[in-house]
């Protein structure tokens, strides 16, 4: 069975603190791995791509990955109120060159101003 | 200039119904999805096209039938519509169906079946 696990939430966090949302996954040869941001009522849109252990930054964003532990990571520093969404880890499982990319069910983050 | 456009945005209807979602992209992309979203937020792949081929085919009801006219559009068609297809059916797409492609979504239908 193919699973991406996330907490569910809803994480809340003050502004200006760093957020850490938390993503594992079952396929122990997922080899790319991505962090889409969803407003509630909106598409989903990409934010990060991981596709290397260690970490990416990007902006405010870092993605962390570690292949070992089939853990992978977003950290979300000054986290501001318009950050409040749900975050929705994504892992492509498909079979040899394919993609399939499953999604967790997302973690709802909540900024407090 | 939307990248991926879907329509219609809501669509509100019986049980027993048939109805249509249809799907564009002007990224160029080769590769189209359909995803479901259902209430609690689960987003799951439905189908998958590459250049007009159907490459994956997720364990869905036979009433779900999607066709590609060409690498730019991918359609839903939904027949004898029951409750529990309510849900916002987003329609994406890639650059290819490699494993480093990530998707761009189109921005949903809200589907109600009553």
């Amino acid at each position: 069975q193919k699973e991406v696990e996330q907490n569910s939430g809803p994480l809340s966090v003050p502004e200006g603190a760093i957020a850490s949302l938390n993503c594992t996954y079952s396929d122990r040869g997922s080899q790319s791995f991505f962090w889409y941001r969803q407003y509630s009522g909106k598409s989903p849109e990409l934010i990060m791509s991981i596709y290397s252990n260690g970490d990416k930054e990007d902006g405010r964003f870092t993605a962390q990955l570690n292949k070992a532990s089939q853990y992978v990571s977003l950290l979300i520093r000054d986290s501001q109120p318009s950050d409040s969404a749900t975050y929705l880890c994504a892992v492509n499982m498909g079979r040899g060159s394919q993609g399939n990319l499953i999604f967790g069910k997302g973690t709802k983050l909540s900024v407090k101003p | 200039d939307t990248a991926v456009s879907q329509t219609p945005k809501y669509l509100v209807t019986q049980m027993g119904n048939d109805k249509s979602i249809k799907c564009e992209q002007n990224l160029g992309h080769d590769t189209m999805y359909w995803y479901k979203q259902d209430s609690k937020k689960f987003l799951k792949i439905m189908f998958s096209y590459n250049n007009k081929e159907l490459i994956i085919n997720e364990t869905v009801p036979n009433r779900f039938s999607p066709k590609s006219p060409d690498k730019a559009h991918l359609n839903l068609h939904i027949n004898s519509l029951e409750l529990g297809d309510s849900a916002v059916y987003f329609c994406a797409s890639s650059q290819s169906t490699g494993k480093n492609s990530p998707l761009h979504f189109g921005n949903g239908t809200r589907l109600t079946v009553t």
